[in-house]
């Protein structure tokens, strides 16, 4: 139990595009999921924490324009890049908390992003 | 500011010894951590955590120390072997929602 999917696995586009990541939690509801940026050979850092219904809330340096964060439903939370750049080329994964149940978060197998 | 941060970046270990990976954290006021293992282009899957009113907690071949006092942290896997070669992540909760403050990292290599 407990799996968070997310889709695509991995991406390519075009500088200048917008480019949509989902995060779904299989088989549990989650109230709360959290969306983290990990570069190469680097940490995770957390980049906002999204709440089902509600605006997303989002890390000092994240650009809430850039990032838009949807959390329609308890089982998807959605990651939109807008007008990616080369520089947003990056690792997104994403975690899930059981609603209430324990603070163990779920994480996702990643997004791998690449802007040409 | 304050961080959670690890002393080593790469441990190697020969398989069958024990490894012993450590954390520092600066917020003495957390009261969960947590350790993480990360595969090459997978997300994080979680070992095991602990909270700040124990001192010890032990999974299977896997023993977390947590030292309050000194704002330190460690894993310790005994019998490691050649699958146990990833990257090992602490983090520290912050927050009333979760949130999760995660380490730089340290690079285990299990030689056979």
């Amino acid at each position: 139990g407990a799996v968070v999917s997310q889709h695509p696995s991995w991406v390519i586009c075009k500088s200048g595009t917008s480019v949509k990541i989902e995060c779904r939690s299989l088989d549990f509801q989650a109230t709360t999921m959290f969306w983290y940026r990990q570069f190469p050979k680097q940490s995770l850092m957390l980049m906002a924490t999204s709440n089902e219904g509600s605006k997303a809330t989002y890390e000092q340096g994240v650009e809430k324009d850039k990032f838009l964060i949807n959390h329609a439903s308890l089982t998807l939370s959605t990651l939109t890049v807008t007008s990616a750049h080369p520089e947003d080329s990056s690792f997104y994964i994403c975690s899930a908390r059981v609603a209430g149940g324990p603070q163990e978060q779920y994480f996702g197998p990643g997004t791998r992003l690449t802007v040409t | 500011g304050e961080s959670v941060g690890l002393h080593l970046p790469t441990l190697s270990v020969q398989e069958g010894d024990n490894s012993i990976i450590n954390c520092a954290y600066s917020n003495s006021a957390s009261d969960y951590f947590i350790w993480y293992k990360q595969e090459s282009g997978k997300g994080p899957q979680f070992i095991i955590d602990i909270r700040s009113n124990m001192d010890k907690r032990q999974g299977q071949r896997v023993t977390v120390l947590l030292n309050k006092t000194v704002k330190h942290l460690s894993l310790q896997i005994a019998a490691t072997q050649p699958g146990d070669s990833a990257v090992y992540f602490c983090a520290e909760e912050r927050g009333s929602q979760g949130n999760l403050i995660f380490g730089k990292g340290t690079k285990l290599s299990v030689k056979p």
